[in-house]
């Protein structure tokens, strides 16, 4: 059964202090990760994909990289606007493009 | 990225009636989808919905209590029924884009009393 472990469950941050997210997953044939933010009483926001070991993404403060059983969200020099619960999900190559989620880590920024 | 719109965007309903909760989006996708979000937890699917076939239910879930209808290219629904305190949840559409990417609604909160 695939599955995905996230962590921590909560972070909270100063105002540039970097961290990274964890995503750990197992899957029989990956078809691609994904990395959702979402905002408390909203949908999950799209950020990224990956699809192979070794991959990296950028947009803005946050990167993505992907190794064969997890993936790292990094997060440098983070501002209060980046709080939001962060959803790593998983799709296996065999299904219908159905997406495993893990339970998310609820970022904080303290200004 | 498509437009989706969901509706009703929150309700409050009596244990044992059904909600009917719509999602539109603003261009032809083949593939919709419907997650439940409970309290804490994360995003579980429900069934995915393609137009003209019928849906397909995960483990644990069952058309009598989740009818799904895809009538054309842009529209789906999804409806609780019976319902209890348990389906408290966020209920959310999403549709498949490029690149097997899904794009999420802004999702249903319901509360069942």
């Amino acid at each position: 059964e695939d599955q995905v472990t996230q962590s921590p469950e909560a972070l909270r941050l100063q105002e540039g202090e970097s961290s990274s997210l964890n995503c750990s997953y197992t899957v029989s044939g990956l078809r691609g990760l994904f990395w959702y933010r979402q905002d408390p009483g909203k949908g999950p926001e799209f950020l990224f994909t990956l699809y192979s070991a070794g991959e990296e993404k950028e947009k803005e403060r946050l990167k993505a990289t992907l190794t064969k059983k997890e993936s790292f969200l990094h997060i440098t020099a983070p501002k209060p606007e980046d709080s939001a619960t962060y959803l790593c999900a998983v799709q296996a190559l065999r299904g219908a493009q159905k997406l495993v989620f893990g339970q998310g880590t609820r970022l904080t920024i303290n200004p | 990225s498509a437009v989706i719109s969901q509706k009703p965007s929150r309700d409050i309903c009596q244990r044992g009636t059904s909600l009917t909760i719509q999602c539109q989006v603003d261009s032809q996708v083949t593939m919709m989808f419907w997650y439940r979000q409970q309290p804490g937890q994360s995003l579980t699917l429900i069934a995915t919905a393609n137009q003209g076939s019928e849906a397909t239910y995960e483990s644990g879930f069952v058309i009598d209590k989740f009818p799904i209808s895809r009538p054309n290219l842009t529209f789906s629904t999804l409806t609780v029924s019976n319902m209890s305190p348990e389906d408290s949840s966020i209920y959310l559409c999403s549709v498949l884009g490029g690149s097997d990417t899904q794009y999420f609604g802004p999702g249903t909160r319901l509360t069942v009393l």
